[in-house]
């Protein structure tokens, strides 16, 4: 069965402050998708990014940077220099793959950030 | 482009009612998801249609059932609803043309059983 754990619940910082929020997974597949989702208080659910297991390759966009290491099963994000309006609930979700009619995604319990003016 | 769209947005039923909620695919898009997120935790997998059939389903009972239509829309259905049913609600839609690996989310109905 897969699972995906955000450890830290709640996170608060000052504004310009970098911020990382960790995830960790479980699953059995050899090839699977991870993805963070940022969820403002809307409830709308946006996508931010995604990782395929073949790519260990860490990227920067923008602001955002991720680190995936197989090795550890970790899947971590970065927020450089935030924001108030990257005040939301994030969470990292993992994606079995199977095949064209879509994939089921498995989500972690989610880690609140607040950002301060 | 139109995004995924959800109606309703709001909800109030009390506890043994059925209630149906909607869901309208993002232009070309032919799988939708529905998710379940009570307070404060992530969301569940409920069940997945593709071509107007059920492909997938997650550790909801029977009574969770749903629908899509050959213009891919789709509707959840939940009989005999529970307070522990109260929830956000969110449908998402996903295109052959990505493998069917990214989804698109809607803004979700908030279902509220007294």
């Amino acid at each position: 069965a897969q699972k995906v754990t955000q450890a830290q619940t709640e996170i608060s910082v000052v504004e310009k402050e970098d911020v990382t929020l960790d995830c960790v997974y479980e699953t059995r597949d050899t090839t699977y998708y991870l993805f963070w989702y940022k969820q403002p208080p809307s409830g709308e659910l946006v996508f931010l990014i995604r990782r395929n297991s073949f790519d260990e390759q860490n990227e920067i966009s923008g602001r955002y940077s991720w680190n995936f290491q197989k090795s550890t099963s970790s899947f971590n994000f970065t927020i450089t220099a935030s924001q108030v309006v990257d005040s939301a609930v994030y969470f990292c979700a993992l994606s079995e793959v199977r095949g064209n009619a879509g994939n089921m995604l498995t989500f972690g319990g989610g880690t609140r950030l607040m950002v301060k003016p | 482009e139109t995004g995924v769209t959800q109606s309703p947005t709001h909800l109030i039923k009390t506890r043994g009612q059925q209630v149906t909620l909607r869901c309208s695919s993002q232009s070309g898009h032919n799988t939708v998801s529905w998710y379940q997120q009570a307070l404060g935790q992530g969301p569940q997998f409920i069940f997945q249609y593709y071509r107007e059939e059920e492909n997938g389903r997650g550790n909801f009972p029977p009574r969770f059932s749903g629908l899509q239509f050959p213009n891919y829309s789709s509707e959840l259905n939940v009989n005999a609803l529970e307070l522990d049913d109260s929830a956000l609600y969110l449908c998402a839609s996903s295109t052959p043309a990505s493998g069917a690996i990214e989804q698109f989310f809607g803004p979700g109905t908030r279902l509220t059983v007294l």
